[in-house]
């Protein structure tokens, strides 16, 4: 079967940096997304990997590595609107988006 | 630009009675449509999707249907409402454009069968 998984909560403390991590097994690979959402909002698109490696988007980053089956999304110099879910999700083979549950990330003053 | 529609926003209905919510996008053609039901505090669950204008493929058994009249239109029903029906309901779409296939969500319709 195809499988996500990531942390269901996380704390950190504003202006400090978080890692989310997200491990996934899917029936082919083509390409890892990360969404925000904030309570009772749609989710919003955050970045894309499909090569290995880093992407730098100010300051979220997100880093894929296909071998390992893993990705995260490292969030730096907090702030208190990062209070969200991070979701993962991976597309398979057929195209379709597979889902992870999602994290809900605090942060603390 | 794009743009995606979903109402109602809030939607009170006990339990037995129809759901009808619908879901248009303007601004591209022949999308990939879906509708995701979201429990309080989980992850999205895919309920249908669709390729063209009636088709459908349905991810979970349930009493709920899909149906897609034009191209930019998708609509969610049931004939009888369950409490378990109740969550947040997503419809979001995306162009597979050479393997990438971003998903854009409307704003949602939070659904309590009571």
């Amino acid at each position: 079967g195809q499988n996500i998984d990531q942390p269901t909560e996380m704390t950190a403390t504003e202006g400090a940096i978080v890692q989310i991590n997200c491990t996934y097994q899917t029936s082919g690979f083509n390409g890892l997304f990360w969404y925000q959402q904030h309570a009772g909002e749609a989710p919003t698109f955050l970045s894309y990997n499909v090569l290995d490696g880093l992407e730098e988007k100010g300051r979220f980053s997100s880093f894929l590595s296909r071998s390992k089956g893993y990705s995260y999304l490292l969030l730096k110099e907090l702030q208190m609107k990062d209070s969200a879910s991070y979701l993962c999700a991976v597309t398979d083979s057929n195209y379709q988006l597979i889902w992870g549950a999602g994290t809900k990330l605090i942060i603390k003053p | 630009s794009q743009t995606i529609h979903q109402w109602p926003a809030t939607l009170v209905q006990p339990v037995g009675s129809p759901l009808s919510l619908e879901c248009t996008v303007e601004g591209t053609s022949n999308p990939n449509l879906y509708w995701y039901r979201q429990a309080a505090g989980r992850g999205l669950q895919l309920l249908f999707y669709s390729v063209g204008i009636g088709q459908i493929s349905s991810e979970v058994p349930q009493n709920l249907s899909a149906s897609r009249p034009q191209d930019r239109q998708f609509i969610l029903s049931s004939k009888k409402l369950l409490l378990s029906d109740s969550g947040f309901y997503l419809c979001a779409w995306s162009v597979l454009a050479g393997g990438y296939n971003e998903q854009f969500f409307g704003p949602g319709t939070r659904l309590t069968v009571l």
